[in-house]
């Protein structure tokens, strides 16, 4: 399967630990993109790379999150002390070099349950 | 400040009817604009887009969207619904000038039920 590939699927953590989400994009796709969904809404945008460049965070983004793309390829979202308001589906999307047209690839997203 | 209204919560159709989905927007400068569609447990999938051109723009799947300026609508049509067309569609919208942020701002999605 050579589309954009997030793991786990499903995280069920207790309020107060730390979690960690990976995505692996579309290989030589450069630009990298966290989207939050919640029941109900659709994706609410938190941050951009183009390659290992962190270009735009949205202030959704507190400073318990974090994102990273170390070597431009994979990326992951940290969350530490977890809050109930955490709760959501986390969703990584990609997009190829080149004229951004704004069209990206998601993958399947990554559940997280805060109890 | 960039935003996506979809005003149907859900939109029922029976099967070969055809369908509308509607959409407006409220960006800076010309916009782009996108249809997605998640089906369960899917990711979003991509359905069409608009970025300047012809004022209809065709997708996958039998889709279209037609672009008004003056309403600043991006409505997604299709002329015969199916069952399998039955999913949740999201309309978003990226403002096209230089300097504009690279998101996609996203509507709160609108459910398509087709009944057989």
């Amino acid at each position: 399967d050579t589309g954009v590939s997030q793991n786990p699927r499903h995280k069920i953590t207790k309020r107060g630990q730390n979690v960690t989400f990976r995505c692996d994009p579309i290989s030589e796709h450069n630009r990298l993109y966290w989207y939050r969904q919640t029941l109900g809404q659709g994706p609410e945008f938190l941050t951009y790379f183009q390659n290992e460049a962190q270009l735009e965070k949205s202030r959704l983004l507190s400073d318990r999150f974090s994102a990273e793309r170390p070597k431009g390829s994979f990326s992951t979202l940290e969350i530490q002390r977890t809050e109930q308001g955490d709760s959501a589906m986390y969703l990584c999307a990609s997009s190829p070099a080149g004229p951004d047209t704004g069209e990206l690839f998601f993958g399947e997203g990554s559940r997280l349950t805060v109890l | 400040a960039q935003s996506v209204a979809q005003p149907e919560d859900q939109v029922n159709v029976a099967e070969g009817n055809p369908l509308t989905v509607k959409c407006t927007y409220s960006v800076s400068g010309n916009p782009y604009l996108f249809w997605y569609v998640q089906y369960p447990n899917r990711g979003l999938q991509f359905l069409l887009k608009y970025i300047t051109g012809d004022n209809l723009v065709k997708g996958s799947y039998g889709f279209e969207a037609e672009f008004n300026k003056s309403q600043t609508s991006f409505h997604l049509k299709k002329p015969s619904a199916l069952v399998s067309d039955s999913a949740l569609y999201f309309c978003a919208v990226r403002a096209n000038y230089g300097g504009a942020t690279n998101k996609l701002i996203f509507g709160t999605g609108t459910l398509l039920a087709v009944q057989p």
